[in-house]
C-alpha cells in the first residue's frame, strides 16, 4: 500500500511569491490534515479535511494561506504572498474514519521544506 | 484548548540501555496518546499509542504507560539500537463525536543511541 504522496519534497522561493504545495492522502482515506513543522518543534495542524469539507481550519491564517480538497481525494495548500517566517516543513497526514475503533491513526507524508528568501 | 510538555529535549544513551521520555498534558479530555518518531528528511511515524481505559502497552522494546490522574505519560525503549536514534514526539488528542480529531504535539526529544 501507498503511503502519503507530497510534492514537491523542496521548494525555495523568494518573499511575496506564491507557492502550492501537493498532498495525494493513502487511498481510502477520507480525512486529510496539513501540518506546519518548524524546525525543531512538534507538527502544528492547519487543516483538516473530512472528504471535500474542511472541519477544523480554525490555525489557518486565511489572510495568506488557502487549501482545498474539490474532489475529497487529493489537497493542495497554498501560500500568496509568502514571507521569511513561512519557512518550514509542511506536513500532509490523513487517516480513516472507517473502522472499528474511534480513535484513527495518522499517517503522515515525507514532508515538503520550504525555503523563503 | 490542549498543551503537551515533553522531555528531555535531548537525551543520549549507550546502546543496549533503556531511554524514558516524559509528556505531560493539561487537557483532562484527552484520551488518545500516540507516540510518534521522525528520522531525518522524513515524516512522522507512529510507533505505539496508548488509549485512556488502557494504563500500559508493550511492543516488542516499546512500551507506553498512563497515568491519567496525574496527566502524564512516558515512552520507555529498551535494549536501544543505533536505529532507534531520531526525534520522537509524543502527542494528545480527544475524541470529539467519534470522529476525527486534533493531535497537540509535544516539542520532540533528539534520542542518540551511542554504539
Amino acid at each position: 500500500e501507498a503511503g502519503v504522496v507530497q510534492s514537491p519534497r523542496y521548494k525555495i522561493i523568494e518573499k511575496k511569491q506564491p507557492v502550492a504545495f501537493w498532498c495525494n492522502p493513502i487511498s481510502g482515506h477520507n480525512t486529510l490534515y496539513w501540518y506546519l513543522q518548524n524546525l525543531g518543534q512538534g507538527p502544528e495542524l492547519l487543516i483538516r479535511y473530512e472528504n471535500e469539507e474542511a472541519v477544523d481550519d480554525s490555525q489557518l491564517p486565511k489572510d495568506r494561506f488557502s487549501a482545498e480538497r474539490l474532489k475529497g481525494v487529493d489537497s493542495t495548500l497554498k501560500i500568496q504572498p509568502a514571507e521569511l517566517g513561512d519557512s518550514a516543513v509542511y506536513l500532509c497526514a490523513s487517516s480513516s474514519s472507517r473502522g472499528v475503533h474511534s480513535y484513527n491513526e495518522q499517517f503522515f507524508g515525507p514532508g515538503t521544506r520550504l525555503t523563503v528568501l | 484548548g490542549e498543551n503537551v510538555e515533553q522531555h528531555p529535549s535531548t537525551l543520549s544513551v549507550q546502546e543496549g540501555d533503556s531511554a524514558v521520555i516524559k509528556c505531560t498534558y493539561s487537557d483532562s479530555a484527552s484520551n488518545y496518546f500516540p507516540w510518534y518518531k521522525q528520522e531525518l528528511g522524513k515524516g512522522p511515524q507512529l510507533i505505539i499509542d496508548i488509549r485512556s481505559n488502557v494504563g500500559e502497552k508493550k511492543d516488542q522494546r516499546i512500551a507506553v504507560t498512563l497515568n491519567k490522574t496525574a496527566k502524564h505519560f512516558s515512552l520507555h525503549i529498551t535494549e536501544t539500537q543505533p536505529e532507534d536514534s531520531a526525534v520522537y514526539f509524543c502527542a494528545a488528542s480527544s475524541d470529539s463525536g467519534g470522529s476525527n480529531y486534533k493531535l497537540t504535539f509535544g516539542k520532540g526529544t533528539l534520542l542518540t543511541v551511542n554504539p
